[in-house]
């Protein structure tokens, strides 16, 4: 069974400060990918990064950086200097093959100014 | 480009009432997929398909039935509407090659 955990629930940051939002996922598969992606007030989901099982290699976007662990099995993604425009509901997903994908509960974020 | 859009943005229905909610994409892309989002439960996906005239269930799918009869068009029906169905329905699709999915603005629909 594939599953996705995000326990923190709702997190708030004094703008500027670093925040890391957790992800830990279960599957039986040697091959999956994993996601996430954000979902501003406005209502959209935006895609923000793709990882694949055989690539462990941290990746870092602007003031975006995620921390992938097989070994915990968790896939951590970290904003760096958060800005107010950061404040939104993201969500970690994880897919085998592509066909299912499963999302976590979701981490609502709030930036304050 | 219109990317994925969604017809009708709200629906109010009745308890035992019928409706179709539309996903339309126009980047050509083989995969659609229909999720609903419910408070404190993410995204749980309904049906998927992986090309024209193909669907399969996903996590969630009963009460609910699809079709994609053309490529850039997959339906999602809801044939006797329940108050547990009240949701944000989101569709989504992607090209076979990359798993990044598109998503459409979504369907905020309440069932009284």
């Amino acid at each position: 069974a594939q599953k996705v955990t995000q326990a923190q629930t709702e997190i708030s940051v004094v703008e500027k400060e670093d925040v890391t939002l957790d992800c830990v996922y279960e599957t039986r598969d040697t091959t999956y990918y994993l996601f996430w992606y954000k979902q501003p007030p406005s209502g959209e989901l935006v895609f923000l990064i793709r990882r694949n099982s055989f690539d462990e290699q941290n990746e870092i976007s602007g003031r975006y950086s995620w921390n992938f662990q097989k070994s915990t099995s968790s896939f951590n993604f970290t904003i760096t200097a958060s800005q107010v425009v950061d404040s939104a509901v993201y969500f970690c997903a994880l897919s085998q093959f592509g066909n299912q994908f499963y999302f976590g509960t979701g981490t609502s974020l709030t930036v304050i100014p | 480009n219109a990317g994925v859009t969604q017809t009708p943005k709200f629906r109010v229905l009745k308890t035992g009432q019928s409706m179709t909610l539309l996903c339309a994409q126009d980047m050509n892309h083989e995969y659609m997929y229909w999720y609903r989002q419910d408070p404190g439960m993410g995204l749980r996906l309904i049906h998927y398909s992986v090309g024209e005239g193909t669907t399969a269930k996903g996590e969630v799918p009963d009460g609910y039935n699809v079709s994609r009869l053309k490529k850039q068009n997959f339906l999602l029906g809801l044939e006797s509407a329940a108050p547990s169905q009240t949701s944000v329905y989101f569709c989504a699709s992607r090209t076979a090659s990359s798993y990044e999915q598109y998503f459409g603005p979504g369907t905020r629909l309440t069932v009284t």
